[in-house]
């Protein structure tokens, strides 16, 4: 089974631009969950999807948005970059069954610096 | 407030030596508990989880962690450590809402 899979890898981006992030989760898991990692900051929880609706919010400006689509494939935008944007932004995907807490399964990041 | 404290930032550790990673945790309910390792550049794999039941579980790569819950601890141990175990080790709690709670992680060296 393929793992979660993250695109771009790397991206350099300028003060003021906007960023699509994609993320594809393990076949058959519906949540997708994104963190941003800082060496300051360490890893903050974003927002969460599931079954296309965004379930659970960090606490992010409302620069950070996601959506989901129905193949349970997400994206994250950051619109209006700015310098402390730079981070490795990590997807994370899971069952999400009922009844208890599921694993997340983790992709390898997307490195975005903002310049 | 539910939180994840990682009290040591470094740990250096001799190639075949012993490890203990230590992890404490607030949360007002029965947790869900989780450790990661990152290598450089690379996401996270987990290690181990506790969900109920034993509370010495074993996980991958020859780790193990202890759940405590009257010292609200979780911490990871490796009977010898590996160079290849060099990396950051994040434990985190799983909270309600299904949303993970991270602590700062503790970078591990190995001296050869």
């Amino acid at each position: 089974k393929a793992g979660v899979t993250q695109t771009p890898r790397y991206l350099i981006k300028t003060r003021g631009q906007q960023v699509t992030l994609s993320c594809s989760p393990i076949s058959g898991h519906r949540s997708v969950s994104w963190y941003q990692q800082t060496p300051g900051q360490g890893l903050q929880f974003l927002f969460e999807y599931f079954s296309e609706t965004q379930r659970n919010k960090g606490n992010f400006p409302g620069r950070f948005s996601g959506r989901q689509f129905s193949n349970s494939r997400s994206e994250m935008n950051v619109s209006t970059l700015e310098l402390g944007d730079s981070a490795l932004y990590l997807c994370a995907s899971s069952l999400r069954v009922a009844g208890g807490y599921n694993e997340q399964f983790f992709g390898p990041g997307t490195r975005l610096t903002v310049l | 407030a539910q939180s994840v404290t990682q009290p040591d930032i470094h740990i250096t550790v001799s190639e075949g030596a012993s490890l203990e990673l230590r992890c404490n945790y607030s949360y007002g309910a029965t947790p869900y508990l989780f450790w990661y390792v990152q290598s450089p550049g690379q996401g996270l794999q987990l290690l181990l989880k506790y969900f109920s039941g034993d509370t010495l579980v074993q996980g991958i790569k020859g780790f193990e962690a202890e759940f405590k819950r009257s010292q609200s601890s979780f911490n990871l141990r490796k009977p010898s450590v590996h160079w290849s175990d060099a990396a950051e080790y994040f434990c985190a709690v799983g909270g309600s809402n299904y949303q993970l709670i991270w602590g700062a992680g503790t970078k591990l060296i190995i001296k050869p």
